[in-house]
């Protein structure tokens, strides 16, 4: 069985232009979580989308922004880089509804450099 | 953002040593994950706990839900070198917003 796939594995843009990530869950999985991690630090979520609808975000600006198409891929876009926003990306995708419905499994990550 | 005091930070240990971690948080959390993350790479699962107490083992991996339900310990018996990597905690509070909190992470270096 695949796993969580992301696109592209690495970008690298410049301040203020706009990014485009990737991703799409296991076969199966209707949920989407978007993390940020930073260069050595822990993971903060950012995104959460479930049956093609945002559900919850974290404490991002407006410019973190992200949709769910109808085959459960999703797409994160961030907006007006600044260069703290170089971090790696990760996407991870759950089943919902289902005991075990709380275990994410993570995709490899999009490395996001601004420049 | 909020996130899980995990401990040790960082530690070196011999090859075929035990190792302890654990993950503590001032609130209580339904929902226990452990990850383990290799440079370069996404978080793998590793055990899930969905209950108070609840002690679950995964090869060499043993984990336990604490009873106050405000932390976990991981523990890897007899390391091996490719236990190297970023073990994280990750808990789902109760306050059912399903907002997942990971810890700090805690560096593994296991030395031959």
């Amino acid at each position: 069985e695949a796993g969580v796939t992301q696109s592209p594995t690495h970008l690298i843009k410049t301040r203020g232009q706009q990014a485009t990530l990737r991703c799409s869950p296991i076969s199966g999985h209707t949920s989407v979580y978007w993390y940020q991690q930073a260069l050595g630090l822990g993971l903060q979520f950012l995104l959460w989308y479930d049956e093609g609808e945002e559900r919850n975000r974290g404490n991002f600006p407006p410019r973190f922004s992200g949709r769910q198409f109808p085959n459960y891929s999703s797409e994160l876009n961030v907006n007006a880089l600044e260069l703290e926003d170089s971090a790696l990306y990760l996407c991870a995708s759950s089943l919902r509804g289902t005991p075990d419905s709380y275990e994410q499994y993570f995709g490899p990550g999009t490395r996001l450099t601004v420049t | 953002g909020q996130q899980l005091n995990q401990s040790p930070q960082s530690m070196f240990i011999q090859e075929g040593e035990d190792v302890s971690m654990n993950c503590t948080s001032s609130s209580i959390f339904n929902t226990w994950l452990w990850y383990k993350q290799d440079p370069g790479e996404g978080p793998v699962l590793l055990i899930a706990l969905y209950k108070a107490g609840e002690l679950t083992s995964n090869g060499r991996l043993t984990a336990q839900f604490g009873i106050t339900r405000k932390d976990s310990f991981l523990n890897i018996s007899a390391s091996i070198p490719s236990d190297v990597g970023i073990y994280f905690c990750a808990g789902i509070p109760t306050s059912g917003t399903y907002k997942y909190i990971f810890g700090t992470g805690t560096r593994l270096k296991v030395l031959a």
